[in-house]
């Protein structure tokens, strides 16, 4: 397709558990970036990459939360240790460059319930 | 740091009237982008306009428009002739060009209702 694409749309797992998310951008889209979204809430930046430089993960949280980009291009958010509070809903998007202002596109997201 | 004030948590409007969804924002970067972003119930974040803070002219995109007042630190959306389609969360967003300005900073968002 030619959107950005996440997997899984919904994800129900238990406190503790470990969850991993995946996007895959948009094919030409150097940048990436992950965002959290809680019930009845904005958005809130979590990571973003940039081609090959070093990611800027000012957003994460907590040590609990990595995420990783291989080969440029698919991505994957690691939640560790699951709390409840880690319920959400996490947006990926991709945009052509962050050098100037390419705007956002966004995949419909993972729906995250730690039970 | 950068912020977006969005004061309307919820507004209605008359199918095929015109509506102004409220933006300020506050920065420190001298160049920056404004963006509003369209949210329906089904969840996905749908790019709507875009506005650059050295652009003259104000945005337009369709039956979308913004309204830049860059002395006033506002970047209203405007939807004219609304449609039953439009009623959804609408988010004003910013990046800047510096370091962690370079993220996008969402407002908390207005939840848009058409009525027939």
């Amino acid at each position: 397709g030619a959107g950005v694409s996440q997997s899984p749309s919904n994800k129900v797992t238990e406190k503790g558990k470990d969850v991993e998310l995946r996007c895959d951008p948009i094919s030409g889209h150097t940048a990436l970036y992950w965002y959290r979204q809680s019930l009845g809430q904005g958005l809130e930046f979590l990571i973003y990459f940039q081609g090959n430089s070093a990611p800027d993960k000012s957003g994460l949280p907590s040590d609990r939360f990595s995420a990783e980009r291989t080969g440029g291009s698919v991505s994957t958010l690691t939640i560790q240790r699951t709390q409840q509070e880690d319920s959400a809903v996490y947006l990926c998007a991709s945009s052509l460059t962050t050098g100037d202002f390419q705007p956002q596109h966004f995949g419909d997201g993972t729906r995250l319930s730690i039970l | 740091a950068q912020k977006i004030t969005q004061t309307q948590p919820g507004m209605f409007v008359q199918e095929k009237e015109a509506v102004t969804l409220d933006c300020t924002y506050d920065t420190s970067d001298p160049s920056y982008g404004l963006f509003w972003y369209k949210q329906p119930s089904s969840g996905e974040m749908i790019f709507l306009i875009y506005q650059g803070s050295y652009d003259q002219q104000n945005a337009t995109e369709g039956r979308y428009s913004l309204n830049f007042q860059k002395a006033r630190k506002s970047a209203n959306l405007v939807i004219s002739a609304s449609q039953l389609g439009d009623s959804a969360m609408y988010f004003c967003a910013m990046r800047g060009r510096s370091g962690s300005a370079r993220q996008l900073t969402f407002g908390s968002g207005t939840q848009l209702t058409v009525l027939p």
